[in-house]
């Protein structure tokens, strides 16, 4: 099983970036490097995702180290609705929908 | 759009006893998967269906099982419930069939307890 590696948690500032980091050492050729973040007493929700090259979308952004052992999500301005667990998740496309949740980084946002 | 729906929301057993939940995915949505979200293990998954058929199984014992039906709602049974089991089950939805791009949905979950 692909792992991957967050810091257990963060701070942010309100209105300012965010840069979440997530290694995947051991990540292999067909793995898609997923987000999803799981605000209070919610389901996770889908933030992006990406394979080699960095996404961008209306939530966020993803950078995508050109080894692709690590990479960061980015919030680029931080609201109090972030606050949340992120979890950065390789999902293999010869597995199906068989995520690998690890302990996710917890978002804190400062007013 | 309907999102991903679970029922029970809340539900309290004994142990010894057997609980089934049950999964109404997005509409379109052929796959739904299963996970089980405890806070010393954090997210694990259980199984995926698809179209009927369990395409994935997680690392759990034969205690936990799960059927799709053909409109693609899903339920999973847990028998001989144990005080572990107590947890939040959440269930995702997804349209496509394969791995690559698919996005998950989920629902906000059946919260068990087991006393």
């Amino acid at each position: 099983d692909a792992k991957t590696t967050q810091p257990n948690s963060m701070e942010s500032n309100e209105e300012e970036p965010v840069h979440l980091p997530c290694n995947h050492s051991t990540i292999s050729g067909t793995d898609y490097i997923h987000w999803y973040r799981q605000l209070p007493s919610q389901g996770p929700e889908y933030v992006i995702h990406g394979l080699t090259s960095n996404v961008n979308n209306r939530m966020a952004s993803l950078a995508i180290a050109e080894d692709r052992k690590s990479s960061t999500l980015i919030l680029h301005r931080a609201t109090l609705r972030d606050a949340a667990v992120y979890y950065c998740i390789l999902r293999d496309s010869n597995t199906g929908n068989q995520f690998y949740f690890g302990t996710g980084t917890s978002l804190t946002v400062i007013p | 759009k309907a999102g991903v729906t679970q029922t029970p929301r809340y539900l309290i057993k004994t142990r010894g006893q057997q609980v089934t939940l049950s999964c109404s995915p997005i509409s379109g949505h052929r796959s739904v998967s299963w996970y089980q979200q405890t806070p010393g293990q954090g997210l694990q998954f259980l199984f995926e269906y698809f179209s009927e058929t369990q395409r994935n199984k997680g690392n759990f014992p034969g205690r936990f099982s799960g059927r799709q039906f053909s409109n693609s709602r899903s339920e999973m049974n847990v028998s001989t419930l144990e005080l572990g089991d107590s947890a939040l089950y959440l269930c995702a939805s997804s349209q496509l069939g394969t791995a690559n791009t698919g996005e998950l949905f989920f629902g906000e979950g059946s919260r068990l307890t087991v006393l």
